[in-house]
């Protein structure tokens, strides 16, 4: 099962709003609303943002939101704060009946 | 608050073998499914290996399957990988997190992770 594609990078200023697309294929993304996202600051382990597509988990501020549309899903951060620079993974369950995750966004807050 | 705790990485030469272990704290073990996933230096997140509640069902990433061991003892709180046959590619760092979203008799998300243990294979 091949990693989702996610761009490597992407930046936004304080208070604005960034969006990290992460892209599969039919037979994960497309199928399933089994897609995760986990925010990894340098040094860290992963931390749950969203799970099954635009689920918050409790404690989570309601700046991160979730989405899909047909292959790809997205993250997207409004009124960005400098302590969300970190590394952004995608998940998503597969028809093999694994969980495969991207390979990673590095958010730079500028 | 949810803990996770691993230790037992380090360094191993290519064939050799490790026990990595993991501490569960601040919520009901034995109640949750759990898993290894794993980071290569710089890369992405790869999923290892997964176990139910008691034990019965245990999945593994076919890039591990025979060489990998995982287990559970819920009187400790202890979540265990015994990793033989180790490889180059198999240096990384070891997470081991709480498995949820449950579909398909496996996790789809994981919502509690630890801190890592760094397991490097080199002669």
């Amino acid at each position: 099962q091949s990693a989702l594609t996610q761009p490597p990078s992407v930046s936004g200023s304080p208070g604005q709003s960034v969006t990290i697309s992460c892209t599969g294929t039919n037979s994960d993304v497309g199928s399933y609303n089994r897609v995760s996202w986990y925010q990894q600051p340098p040094g860290t382990g992963p931390k749950l943002m969203i799970y099954e597509v635009g689920n918050r988990p409790s404690g989570v501020p309601d700046r991160f939101s979730g989405s899909k549309s047909g292959n790809t899903a997205s993250l997207t951060i409004s009124g960005l704060q400098a302590e969300d620079e970190a590394d952004y993974y995608c998940s998503s369950y597969t028809s093999s009946s694994t969980t495969v995750f991207g390979g990673g966004t590095k958010l730079t807050v500028l | 608050q949810v803990q996770l705790v691993e230790s037992g990485g380090g360094l191993v030469k290519p064939g050799g073998s490790l026990r990595l272990s993991c501490a569960a704290s601040g919520f009901t073990f034995s109640a949750y499914h759990m898993s290894w996933i794993r980071q290569a230096p710089g890369k992405g997140l790869e999923w290892v290996s997964y176990i139910t509640t008691s034990g019965s069902t245990i999945y593994y990433a076919d890039s591990v399957r025979g060489r990998f061991t995982i287990s559970r003892d819920n009187a400790k709180n202890s979540l265990s990988l015994h990793v033989n046959s180790l490889r180059a590619e198999d240096t990384a760092v070891y997470y081991c997190a709480r498995a949820r979203g449950i579909y398909g008799s496996v996790p789809t998300y994981f919502d509690y992770w630890g801190q890592g243990t760094l397991v490097t294979v080199s002669s």
